[in-house]
């Protein structure tokens, strides 16, 4: 009964591949997030969903972009996909607004790019 | 802008002492604060939160502070255990625009030695 799960775990792609990576909350949340650890471990916000509509969008490439089809779910696909990308994205979910409540978070999708 | 920082970035302790995690801010403005634990290859989890209101929050063996008005927060580990090994980060919500994403600090390596 994992609350914020995120599949897959692991991604090892070439460059300029393009890739998705998704992620289902079951907690009944009504914002979502996307954030990347960089190798440095820095955690940096890159887009947040509040009931499916986008609310804060990072200054991220365009070769990014969130899909959110209902409140539960919000996936995230990589165009062109270059080394820099190489990171570990981690989705996470909050009760409320954007503004309020605790985030919990899921495993983390560890993404190489050869 | 928010700014989140931590210092040191690792610390090493014998087993059984209690010790203080420090975290500071640059915008006393904000909405809450939480602490998070990241264990080697894992997502975080969650440990406590401290709204704006709040002064401090307890949780077993932990003990959170805030201090608004100095931007400044403490996480407090009584009589440490080599379970608590781990990276522990502090991450700040603001109220509106660009501060109203949670803004993360680099986190604390624990080490805890038997």
């Amino acid at each position: 009964d994992t609350a914020v799960s995120q599949t897959p775990k692991y991604l090892v792609t070439q460059m300029g591949n393009d890739k998705s990576i998704k992620c289902e909350q079951n907690l009944g949340h009504d914002t979502m997030y996307w954030y990347k650890q960089d190798s440095k471990k820095f955690l940096k916000i890159m887009f947040s969903y509040n009931n499916k509509e986008l609310i804060i969008n990072e200054t991220v490439p365009n070769r990014f972009s969130p899909k959110s089809p209902d409140k539960a779910h919000l996936n995230l696909h990589i165009n062109s996909l270059e080394l820099g990308d190489s990171a570990v994205y981690f989705c996470a979910s909050s009760p409320g607004t954007h503004r309020a409540g605790e985030l919990f978070f899921g495993e983390g999708s560890r993404l190489t790019v050869l | 802008k928010q700014e989140v920082t931590q210092i040191p970035a690792a610390l090493s302790v014998p087993e059984g002492e209690n010790l203080v995690l420090n975290c500071s801010f640059t915008d006393s403005a904000i909405y809450n604060l939480q602490w998070f634990r990241q264990d080697p290859g894992k997502g975080l989890t969650s440990l406590l939160l401290i709204q704006s209101s709040q002064r401090e929050q307890t949780s077993g063996r932990l003990n959170a502070s805030l201090d608004k008005s100095s931007g400044r927060s403490t996480l407090y580990i009584a009589a440490s255990q080599p379970g608590d090994s781990a990276t522990y980060l502090c991450a700040v919500k603001g109220y509106t625009g660009a501060n109203s994403k949670l803004t993360f600090g680099k986190g604390i390596t624990l080490s805890v030695r038997p």
